[in-house]
Formats: structure tokens, C-alpha cells, sequence
């Protein structure tokens, strides 16, 4: 069983509609977790921080859900420039910094 | 946020020879940092932890002696793909932590070196 799984998609999303996928992870007793975004080509950049208690930026809302071990990322109003694969990154306690990379979800946002 | 390059960004070379891909943090210090490899499609694998002034810590099933990982300076790290074979044709990529402030928690990638062997 991988870490960190994803759909990997795609999800073809009509513009200005609500898109939303999860992450399953392995490790229970991981500590931080992190959605990232990339780009055909370039290198991952990260979207949000991951929080217990959730959190919203803009129109994107994470949320972590311990006792199911996934964590989830919803976009709200989806614009053409969401077009991007989503990485969800888990840092296990015990891996000290080091960062597991799910496989990546493809969300292709359409007119 | 913080600036991480990396140069080259593309390199195409011939098989069995070495190529160097060097991984800079601009604007700030970074006493570790991450060498990743990602095949097309696939996501990005950890290939080796590069600590400043001691020796790199490799992932297993990565050949220690086959990606040479240099950290001599606070600010830079190189990797080297000694006699490098087609399959070696990656997009690879460093990151580095900000111990500093507010990205306490984040690491900033560098762009990607893009590496082609015939």
C-alpha cells in the first residue's frame, strides 16, 4: 500500500463549479500535511498548510480527518487556471523533515 | 517566499557520462536540502536528503555512488549523475527549508533540471 494515495483524475470541472478530492495516507502518527500544486513541467508549489481544525484561502477549503487518516481539498468557483495536478503531502513524525508525495490529482477546469 | 534555483534547467547528454545539477537557495540559508526525481506521470520520489558539511543520507534503493550529492556551502548543493544511462532520463528536482519566520514548515523547490541521456 502506497503512503499517500490519490485519484489521480482527471476531473474535468465546468468553470465557476465546486470540485473536491480527498487523500488517504498510511502513517497514523503523521504529523504535518500539505496540499501542493504543479504545473505541466514545473516544479510543485504549495497551496495550503493542512490543519487540524481546517482552513479555507479564498476558494480553497482543506480539511484533515485523523481517525480516517485523509485529508481533503475543495475548490469553490473553479477558474481556468486551477488547471494543475494537486499533490497531497504528508510529513510523518518520524521521517523528520522529509516529505511523502501522493501520486497527484489532475483537475482540468473547462469553459 | 523563498527563492531556490537550479541550474541547469535542461541537459541532454550522452550515455556514460556525468552530468552536474547544481541547486542554489538565494535568498536565504538552507543546512538541508532534498534532491526528488519524477518520471513522466509519476510522482516525485525522494531520492537523497543533503545535509550541509556531512554526508548526504540516500533513500533506499538509491545508488549512493551513482548520484554524488555535494553540500559544501550554506547555500548550494550538487548532485551528480555519474555515468548516466537512459533510464537516468528524469525531471529532477531540490528543495530547500527556510528555518527562518513564518515558512518555518515550508520548502521551496527549485524549477527543475529536465535531464535527457541518449
Amino acid at each position: 500500500r502506497k503512503e499517500v494515495e490519490q485519484d489521480p483524475g482527471p476531473f474535468n470541472v465546468p468553470e465557476g463549479a465546486t470540485v473536491a478530492f480527498n487523500c488517504t495516507y498510511s502513517n497514523s502518527a503523521s504529523q504535518s500535511f500539505f496540499w501542493y500544486r504543479q504545473d505541466c513541467r514545473k516544479e510543485p508549489k504549495l497551496l495550503m498548510s493542512v490543519y487540524s481544525s481546517g482552513n479555507e484561502d479564498g476558494r480553497f477549503t482543506a480539511q484533515l480527518n485523523r481517525a480516517s487518516q485523509y485529508i481533503s481539498l475543495l475548490i469553490r468557483d473553479s477558474k481556468l487556471s486551477d488547471s494543475a495536478t494537486y499533490l497531497c503531502v504528508v510529513n510523518p513524525r518520524a521521517a523528520g523533515n522529509k516529505l511523502t508525495f501522493g501520486g497527484g490529482t489532475r483537475v482540468l477546469v473547462k469553459p | 517566499g523563498a527563492v531556490v534555483s537550479q541550474h541547469p534547467s535542461r541537459v541532454i547528454c550522452k550515455s556514460g557520462t556525468s552530468v552536474k545539477i547544481e541547486c542554489r537557495s538565494l535568498d536565504f540559508q538552507a543546512t538541508t536540502m532534498f534532491w526528488y526525481r519524477q518520471f513522466p506521470k509519476q510522482s516525485l520520489m525522494l531520492m537523497a536528503t543533503s545535509n550541509e558539511g556531512s554526508k548526504a543520507t540516500y533513500e533506499q534503493g538509491v545508488e549512493k555512488d551513482k548520484f554524488l550529492i555535494n553540500h559544501a556551502s550554506l547555500t548550494l548543493s550538487t548532485l551528480t549523475v555519474t555515468s548516466a544511462h537512459p533510464e537516468d532520463s528524469s525531471f529532477y528536482i531540490c528543495s530547500a527549508r527556510d528555518l527562518s519566520g513564518r515558512t518555518y514548515n515550508e520548502q521551496f523547490f527549485g524549477p527543475g533540471t529536465r535531464l535527457t541521456v541518449l
